[in-house]
């Protein structure tokens, strides 16, 4: 099965700054990964999904790539706000069957004025 | 377009009770999902439904834990006879295909 690994590791940044967070997998290569966003106590809110073709993607403040080679994806939040602090989940697909997502435990990000 | 809805959002049960979460998805969403996330650890996956039809239990225990998805009506994640073990946030999520999933906000299951 796939095994994921993210930074179990708090990362503190300052307001303003590029955050980077890190997910590591192993086994097989997916066709496509996802990021989602979890605040305590509350469900995940997807984020974005890069292909396996496709090396970066953008959606406003946020910059996902995906490196199949290596097996890791990079997700960037710039000029971070303290709004951003929340948990980040790194999830891929089930082998064969797609459908059922892999999630890594997560990093928790947190952004100080 | 409202989103995943769970009820309820928190409940107890004494051991050996039965639990039931309910699960409505986002309008037009015919695949659902249910996940159990235990303190400190990650979202683990159980079960994948689409209308009247289990796709894909391999993350459901065997025994005491069933789900369905009714014609009608929201998806049901049933545990019978519940032990202390079984106290985590369980999730529900929804999509219109394959990828990207719609979370709703979790039930809360405490066991004393």
């Amino acid at each position: 099965s796939q095994k994921i690994e993210q930074n179990s590791e708090a990362l503190n940044i300052q307001e303003g700054k590029t955050a980077t967070l890190t997910c590591n997998y192993t086994n097989y290569s997916p066709a496509y990964l996802q990021w989602y966003r979890q605040d305590p106590g509350r469900g995940p809110v997807f984020l974005l999904l890069i292909r396996e073709n496709e090396k970066e993607k953008r959606k406003e403040r946020l910059k996902v790539t995906f490196d199949t080679t290596l097996k890791q994806s990079l997700f960037h939040i710039t000029a971070s706000q303290p709004a951003d602090s929340a948990t980040y989940l790194c999830a891929l697909p089930g082998a064969g069957t797609a459908s059922k997502l892999t999630f890594g435990t997560g990093t928790r990000l947190q952004v100080t004025l | 377009n409202a989103g995943v809805m769970q009820n309820p959002r928190h409940l107890v049960r004494r051991r050996g009770q039965e639990a039931r979460l309910r699960c409505s998805p986002m309008k037009g969403h015919s695949h659902v999902y249910w996940y159990r996330q235990l303190p400190e650890e990650g979202l683990k996956f159980m079960v994948y439904l689409q209308k009247e039809n289990i796709i894909d239990e391999s993350g459901m225990p065997k025994e005491r834990f069933s789900a369905e998805f009714p014609k009608e009506g929201p998806s049901i994640l049933r545990i019978q006879q519940v032990v202390r073990g079984d106290s985590a946030a369980y999730f529900c999520a929804s999509s219109p295909a394959r990828e990207e999933q719609y979370f709703g906000p979790g039930t809360r299951l405490t066991v004393t």
